[in-house]
């Protein structure tokens, strides 16, 4: 089954980039989308954004000017940049796969596998 | 943007209760919703999609109920593993969202 291992620098300066990285191991990459979601400390979930199998984009609006989310097919990865950080940015940082399912003649969607977390803070 | 609105915030029961959490969206979201268990520390899990579809290995006393705009998550007879947060997701339309969560604490 899909396991999904992340990594990444787990301090960043103020101004600075947010830059993390997860890994796919197993299961099938090409026909699925591969999502970020952070959690600040004692808070609710928040989606960042999404990569699909083709390498398109679809992004949270609140974050769109400083981010970008990429896919790497060859190494089974996908990447996530977030700039000009601030301590609002501070939060655990989790990857997922977008998951799919047919119920009833229509696709289904949901968050299925995760990786553990990657604790990241801004503070100079 | 989707607003998901869980109730209750905080929620304290016995083992063996019965609990019923309600996931209400700001628009009709089909039955586009998912349902998701945290404990402390570690990443959420998927319970529940399609609003009252049962994710693989998920135990029976999980269920999920709704479309449109009001969704509930019920767990029949409650174990000691059952004690954690409870979030909400919507995947109708983008940005996706989550409610805020519900904390669910022993009594």
């Amino acid at each position: 089954q899909v396991q999904l291992q992340q990594w990444g620098a787990g301090l960043v300066k103020p101004s600075e980039t947010l830059s993390l990285t997860c890994d796919v191991y197993g299961g099938s990459f090409n026909d699925n989308s591969w999502s970020w979601i952070r959690q600040p400390p004692g808070q609710g979930l928040e989606w960042i954004g999404e990569v699909d199998y083709g390498g398109g984009t679809n992004y949270n609006p609140s974050l769109k000017s400083r981010l970008t989310i990429s896919l790497d097919t060859s190494n089974r990865q996908f990447s996530l940049k977030l700039s000009s950080v601030t301590a609002a940015d501070t939060a655990v940082y989790y990857c997922a796969r977008k998951g799919r399912a047919v119920v009833i003649n229509y696709y289904f969607y949901f968050m299925d596998v995760w990786a553990s977390g990657t604790t990241v803070t801004v503070s100079s | 943007d989707i607003q998901l609105t869980q109730s209750p915030s905080f929620l304290s029961a016995s083992v063996g209760d019965r609990v019923t959490i309600t996931c209400r969206a700001s628009q009709d979201i089909n039955s586009y919703l998912a349902w998701y268990q945290q404990k402390p520390g570690k990443a959420p899990q998927l319970l529940i999609y399609a609003a009252s579809t049962l994710q693989s290995g998920v135990p029976s006393r999980f269920s999920g109920s709704g479309f449109g705009t009001k969704f509930t998550l019920t767990i029949t007879s409650l174990q000691p593993d059952d004690f954690a947060s409870y979030y909400c997701q919507q995947l109708y339309g983008s940005p996706l969202t989550f409610g805020q969560g519900t904390n669910l604490e022993i009594k």
